[in-house]
């Protein structure tokens, strides 16, 4: 089974540019979640969805960023403007809240540096 | 709120030799515990988690993790390091009802020389 799939793996671009993150979380999964990874802060988490609605996006930074999931297979995570402490990696991940066993499956992430 | 510290940020082993990573927890009930391990340029992957029951949990890789509630603490072991296990390790806990909401530790970096 493919796992969680997120695009592009490595994007660069510059201050003030749009930049939109994709997810495909595992198919029949129907929690998802977008973290940030950094050296300063570690892993953190922006925002999650339950059958695609967000629960909790507490942890999304301020109004830049915006997190969508249209549908169970997409998620996007945009940020507008981009900034340079924008730049981490970037996380998704999903899981089956059906079976609670708490494991979520990560995919290998989006690298994003802002020039 | 619950939170997570590893204080080891970095720890170097040779390979061969035994290998515990330290974990300390902060919630207010029993926790879900976990263990994740990420190579260089990869997702995190599960090594192996606790829930309820016996506070010594076997996972993946030959790792395993005790539970010890009186000193809040998840650390994780492995007799035998092997050069594969160079990786970073994320201890993580879990609120009962929302179990894969998780909050991460700062990570351990592992190094195996040979």
């Amino acid at each position: 089974d493919a796992g969680v799939i997120q695009s592009p793996r490595h994007e660069v671009t510059e201050m003030g540019q749009e930049v939109t993150l994709r997810c495909k979380p595992i198919s029949g999964h129907n929690s998802l979640f977008w973290y940030r990874q950094t050296m300063m802060r570690g892993l953190e988490l922006l925002i999650y969805f339950n059958n695609n609605v967000p629960i909790d996006d507490s942890g999304m930074p301020e109004d830049r960023f915006s997190a969508k999931m249209p549908n169970a297979s997409f998620s996007t995570l945009k940020i507008q403007p981009s900034e340079p402490r924008d730049s981490a990696v970037y996380f998704c991940a999903s899981s089956s809240q059906d079976t609670n066993t708490g494991e979520l499956f990560f995919g290998e992430g989006s690298r994003l540096t802002v020039l | 709120a619950q939170s997570v510290t590893q204080p080891d940020i970095h720890i170097t082993v040779s390979e061969g030799a035994s290998l515990e990573l330290r974990c300390n927890y902060s919630y207010g009930a029993t926790p879900y515990l976990f263990w994740y391990v990420q190579s260089p340029g990869q997702g995190l992957q599960l090594l192996l988690k606790y829930f309820s029951g016996d506070t010594l949990v076997q996972g993946i890789k030959g790792f395993e993790a005790e539970f010890k509630r009186s000193q809040s603490s998840f650390n994780l072991r492995k007799p035998s390091v092997h050069w594969s296990d160079a990786a970073e390790y994320f201890c993580a806990v879990g609120a009962h009802g929302t179990a894969s909401k998780l909050t991460f530790g700062t990570g351990t970096r592992l190094q195996v020389t040979l």
